[in-house]
């Protein structure tokens, strides 16, 4: 019963491919996230949905496009793959936003080679 | 914009020795504050948040943390460390009313027996 799950764990593809990546959440929240965690472990947020609705976009390439099918699930399309999208990728949930905890999934680890 | 300093991006301690992990942020009226842990190869979790009242926080698995506003500090504290407690610490803050997490550049903590 994980509360916030991923797939794929691991995905490598060429460069200039098509991926997507996954998330579930069954927590009964309202808000997901998609973060993205470099070489480095450094952590930034690359968007949110409240309830299907888009909240935050930072500054992230348009081949990034993420789809909320329903509140319970956030996919992450990236189109044309470049050597600088590898990464690992975190979804997360939350109640609301602001002070409410969120939940990590596992992570994908994304390698484009 | 918000930003967060952890100032030590490693810190090595003995097994039983106590702890401090220390975390800075920019000035803003007011923050909701938050540490989160890291095992390896695992998505983040939280261990302590601060959203107003007592500046003493106590968390989960012996860690505390003391929010300090005119310092805009938010430390992170144990008394005694255990193997177990290996991980990378991120310090997050959250501008109240922004619902989006600022992490840290984070600080592995490795406990030497």
């Amino acid at each position: 019963d994980t509360a916030v799950s991923q797939t794929p764990k691991y995905l490598v593809t060429q460069m200039g491919n098509d991926k997507s990546i996954k998330c579930e959440q069954n927590l009964g929240h309202d808000t997901m996230y998609w973060y993205k965690q470099d070489s480095k472990k450094f952590l930034k947020i690359m968007f949110s949905y409240n309830n299907k609705e888009l909240i935050i976009n930072e500054t992230v390439p348009n081949r990034f496009s993420p789809k909320s099918p329903d509140k319970a699930h956030l996919n992450l399309h990236i189109n044309s793959l470049e050597l600088g999208d590898s990464a690992v990728y975190f979804c997360a949930s939350s109640r609301r936003g602001g002070e409410d905890t969120q939940y990590f999934g596992p992570g994908t680890r994304l390698t484009v080679l | 914009a918000q930003s967060v300093t952890q100032l030590d991006s490693q810190v090595p301690v003995f097994e039983e020795a106590p702890v401090e992990l220390r975390c800075n942020y920019s000035s803003s009226v007011s923050v909701y504050l938050f540490w989160y842990v890291q095992y390896p190869n695992q998505g983040l979790q939280l261990l302590l948040k601060y959203l107003s009242g007592s500046t003493l926080v106590k968390g989960i698995n012996g860690f505390e943390a003391e929010f300090n506003k005119s310092q805009t500090s938010f430390h992170l504290r144990k008394p005694s460390v255990h193997i177990s407690d290996t991980a990378e610490y991120f310090c997050a803050v959250d501008d109240r009313g922004a619902q989006k997490l600022v992490f840290g550049q984070g600080t592995r903590l490795t406990i030497n027996p």
